[in-house]
């Protein structure tokens, strides 16, 4: 079955860590985005990607960092800078076209501090 | 920046009512796409409106995008349990790949049965 795989499902992070979060698809989309979905806040996009080796910030990127060195991976990397990492982390991924196609969401990650 | 809104956030209904939803932009949009996302779950897909004034059905549920496309609506007939969760919209204000899409806070639906 195609899809996207979010892993690992509940991360604990300690004070002045990074953490990794790991996102894969094989539906073979271009595009990859990360969302952070806070209590009441819906959706806030972090970083997104529209091809191989480049990405772009989103709304609320600081305290965060990404990479994509390969079309179905798209790590999320929280790092110390980050204040207040404790949220659900959603991943997502489209077809990358001239009109607007429609997100597929992975299982998220929930992130909290220890 | 754009702003996408959806008020009231919760909204409870007995089983067999109807419901209604909007979302309000506060720029015109490109194409609106609403999303469902059951309570643990992760948001789905439902549908994407792009024309002014597109109506579009699902069954029990019926999407429509304003004349000035700037607002959209969700009504569901007859709410099932089967409905509960919070339902998105989320609007991209240009039509092209390099155009975000900016979620609302959702509304998050309960049905007493």
């Amino acid at each position: 079955d195609g899809g996207i795989t979010q892993s690992p499902k509940y991360l604990f992070r300690k004070e002045g860590q990074n953490v990794t979060l790991s996102c894969e698809q094989n539906l073979n989309h271009d595009a990859m985005y990360w969302y952070r979905q806070d209590p009441g806040q819906g959706l806030r996009l972090i970083y997104y990607s529209q091809i191989v080796n480049d990405f772009q910030k989103g709304d609320i990127a600081e305290g965060y960092s990404v990479s994509r060195e390969k079309k179905e991976s798209f790590p999320l990397t929280v790092t110390s800078a980050q204040k207040n990492p404790t949220a659900f982390y959603l991943c997502a991924s489209s077809i990358f076209r001239v009109s607007n196609q429609p997100q597929h969401f992975g299982d998220g990650t929930r992130l909290s501090i220890l | 920046g754009q702003q996408v809104m959806q008020i009231p956030q919760y909204q409870h209904v007995q089983e067999g009512e109807d419901f209604t939803t909007y979302c309000n932009s506060s720029t015109t949009l490109s194409n609106i796409q609403w999303y469902k996302q059951r309570p643990g779950g992760h948001p789905v897909f439902l549908i994407q409106l792009v024309k002014s004034g597109e109506v579009k059905k699902q069954k029990r549920l019926t999407f429509q995008f304003g004349e000035a496309k700037k607002n959209s609506s969700l009504h569901i007939t007859a709410t099932q349990t089967t409905d509960v969760g919070t339902y998105f919209c989320a609007g991209q204000r240009y039509r092209g790949a390099n155009s975000k899409l900016t979620f609302g806070k959702g509304i998050t639906l309960s049905v007493r049965p």
